[in-house]
């Protein structure tokens, strides 16, 4: 059971330009979200995070929108860079647990010059 | 951000053998550490929780015997794969939150070739 889903395992994107990543969960008690970044072989990177009592945060060029009724958050970068290029996980967790994160499958971002 | 070390970033053994891996979190205590594994092109799977100072609390489908975890300090956590097959062979990474923190901040993983 996927309970946290980044249908698009690939996007291709033109530098200066917008990236829109997405990810869609099933878990109703998934109440904190985070967006990492990932090269390879190495551990990912924290970008952002969300509170699900909020619908937006914004973090210098990345921005993360959560709707919680369409149980669906979006990271959003812009003006999107070549070293943007990487793996992009986002997780879920609940803030009140053990604070398991629970990862999507990844989008592999590349910002073309 | 808060730093999170592995050693060692890769290893190579023999079938049979056991590996140790370090995680430490250089700049911050964290009374939980989670180790994950991750295939090639693969997400990140949780294999376990580790508590300072009490059990490890391991995943469905995750041998605790084999995959031996100690939290021996609020600032190390240890990965021990006991008797390593090739089929254990992966990118092993381990995180931890710093306290109040529901932020995980990642080692850069070990990558583990048994031969």
């Amino acid at each position: 059971d996927q309970q946290v889903k980044q249908n698009s395992p690939s996007l291709s994107v033109q530098e200066g330009r917008i990236s829109i990543l997405n990810c869609d969960y099933t878990n109703s008690m998934f109440d904190y979200f985070l967006w990492y970044k990932k090269y390879p072989a190495e551990g990912p990177t924290f970008l952002i995070s969300i509170s699900s009592i909020k619908d937006k945060n914004e973090d210098g060029r990345f921005t993360v929108f959560l709707n919680k009724s369409a149980k669906h958050l979006s990271l959003h970068i812009v003006p999107s860079q070549p070293g943007d290029s990487a793996v992009y996980f986002c997780a879920a967790t609940r803030a009140q647990g053990a604070q398991k994160l629970v990862f999507g499958q990844g989008t592999r971002l590349t910002i073309n010059p | 951000g808060a730093v999170v070390s592995q050693h060692p970033s890769w290893v190579i053994c023999k079938s049979g053998t056991s590996v140790k891996i370090e995680c430490r979190s250089l700049d911050f205590q964290a009374t939980t550490m989670f180790w994950y594994r991750q295939f090639p092109k693969q997400s990140l799977m949780l294999m376990a929780t580790s508590n300072e100072g009490s059990k490890a609390t391991y995943e469905q489908g995750v041998e605790k015997d084999k995959f031996l975890i100690n939290h021996a300090s609020l600032t190390l956590s240890t990965l021990t794969v006991t008797s390593a097959h090739p089929e254990d062979s992966s990118f092993y990474i381990c995180s931890a939150p710093p306290s109040g923190s529901y932020e995980q901040y990642f080692g850069p993983g070990t990558r583990l070739t048994v031969t």
